[in-house]
């Protein structure tokens, strides 16, 4: 079981560059999202999904897009790299049900650098 | 809408004598309530969760936590501290909702420890 796999771990853009941030989960969890990490703040939500072919914008989504194809992926696309988008990115994906929401699953993060 | 306050960004104590990291939290329905603690250049891992059963929490690493609902604070705590506890810790809320309200996280508390 391998949880949530998040491909690549790091990687150095030039602006303008566009790039897919891979995010696959195999514990059939309908929630699935993305978020960001700056230097010495918290996570911010990027985009989210509730189950395939659902997804809907979270606090800072310009600049990025995502799909759901499957339950299992949830890639971020970014367009048009900008160097405010330098940052630490996570994957996550939880199960809702029955009203409850399970803990967080998270990927192990991609260190993103706009240059 | 939910929100979570961490009361404190930076909490240094010497190893050997107690941690506390604080939480309060506001939602409008019975939330979850979870800890996750994120060590330099890595991904989040869960350290305890309150799902409306025992309200004091065991975790693990020696960490618990207890829910009270009168005060709405869930928070961290470890009788003595241990270097290797050196790390960011995030308080974290979810309700019934799900959605971009589905997870709500809070700053984070750095946690040093002094030799």
């Amino acid at each position: 079981n391998a949880g949530v796999t998040q491909t690549p771990k790091f990687r150095i853009l030039k602006i303008g560059q566009s790039m897919t941030l891979q995010c696959t989960q195999d514990m059939n969890h309908n929630y699935m999202y993305w978020y960001r990490q700056d230097p010495g703040m918290g996570l911010k939500l990027i985009y989210y999904s509730v189950g395939a072919g659902i997804t809907d914008k979270g606090e800072v989504p310009n600049g990025y897009n995502v799909s759901r194809s499957t339950t299992e992926d949830f890639p971020l696309r970014l367009e048009l790299a900008a160097p405010s988008q330098t940052s630490v990115y996570f994957c996550a994906s939880t199960l809702m049900l029955q009203g409850m929401n399970t803990e967080a699953f998270f990927g192990q993060g991609t260190r993103l650098t706009v240059v | 809408a939910q929100s979570v306050t961490q009361l404190d960004s930076h909490v240094s104590v010497s190893e050997g004598t107690p941690v506390l990291l604080r939480c309060n939290y506001s939602s409008s329905y019975s939330p979850s309530l979870f800890w996750y603690v994120q060590h330099p250049n890595k991904g989040l891992q869960l350290l305890l969760k309150y799902t409306s059963a025992a309200t004091l929490v065991k975790g693990i690493n020696g960490f618990e936590a207890e829910f009270k609902k009168s005060e709405t604070s869930f928070h961290l705590t470890k009788p003595s501290a241990h270097m290797s506890d050196a790390a960011e810790y995030f308080c974290v809320v979810s309700d019934r909702r799900g959605g971009a309200d589905g997870l709500t996280f809070g700053k984070g508390t750095h946690l040093i420890i002094q030799p």
